[in-house]
């Protein structure tokens, strides 16, 4: 079955460094790829997604390329906020059949320290 | 636009009580998910609906929790009896039919079993 890995957290950062997490996945067929985010005390919200092989999804200075030959879509930015502390949600859903099937990674727990 | 709409917000029941959350989804959006999330862990699908009919109920422990969509719209799962280890934030989230599209949540009902 489909299933995504995240690697292993907590992830603890300074200010305005440098963030990659990492995101590998096994589906069938052709999945589309999504990080969801979850700032404490709020529910899941859509960061960014990319719904093709080579595509870059991009939000709030966040990026993730679609990398269909390693099966990866790691989230990266270019220079962390504190504001940006939250867990950090790899999914995909599965593109057989009619319907989507929306299945999560464990979630990465990321600190930004001033 | 209204967001997906849960309650309560919380509960404390005690092992062997019964238990049951409602959802309300985005209007328009046809597919309809619960999922559990464990402390620590990624959101897991317990069920997916579309419309009233369900598309994936495979991970739902049906000797206990039961979910139904009446109508189409709103959405209630139960707990019947509840276990300790059914301690978890319960999320629903609603999409747009098709393949691939965006999964919208609520901000989940957190359960606690004593």
């Amino acid at each position: 079955g489909d299933s995504v890995t995240q690697m292993e957290g907590p992830v603890t950062l300074s200010e305005e460094a440098f963030l990659t997490i990492n995101c590998t996945y096994t589906a069938t067929g052709y999945p589309s790829l999504f990080w969801y985010v979850q700032y404490p005390g709020e529910g899941l919200q859509l960061l960014l997604k990319a719904t093709k092989a080579d595509d870059k999804g991009s939000n709030k200075g966040f990026e993730a390329t679609y990398r269909k030959e390693t099966t990866s879509f790691h989230l990266e930015k270019g220079s962390v906020q504190v504001s940006d502390s939250a867990v950090y949600f790899c999914a995909l859903t599965s593109s057989s059949g009619a319907n989507s099937k929306l299945t999560f990674g464990k979630g990465i727990t990321l600190s930004v320290r001033p | 636009e209204a967001g997906v709409a849960q309650s309560p917000r919380y509960k404390i029941i005690e092992k062997r009580q019964s238990v049951a959350f409602w959802c309300n989804p985005i209007s328009g959006h046809a597919t309809l998910y619960w999922y559990q999330q464990i402390l620590g862990q990624g959101p897991k699908l317990l069920i997916q609906f579309q419309n009233n009919g369900v598309v994936d109920d495979s991970q739902l422990p049906k000797d206990r929790f039961s979910a139904e969509r009446l109508k189409g719209v709103d959405s209630t799962l139960k707990i019947q009896p509840a276990k300790l280890e059914d301690s978890a934030v319960y999320l629903c989230a609603s999409s747009f039919e098709g393949k691939n599209t965006e999964a919208f949540f609520g901000q989940g009902t957190r359960l606690t079993v004593v």
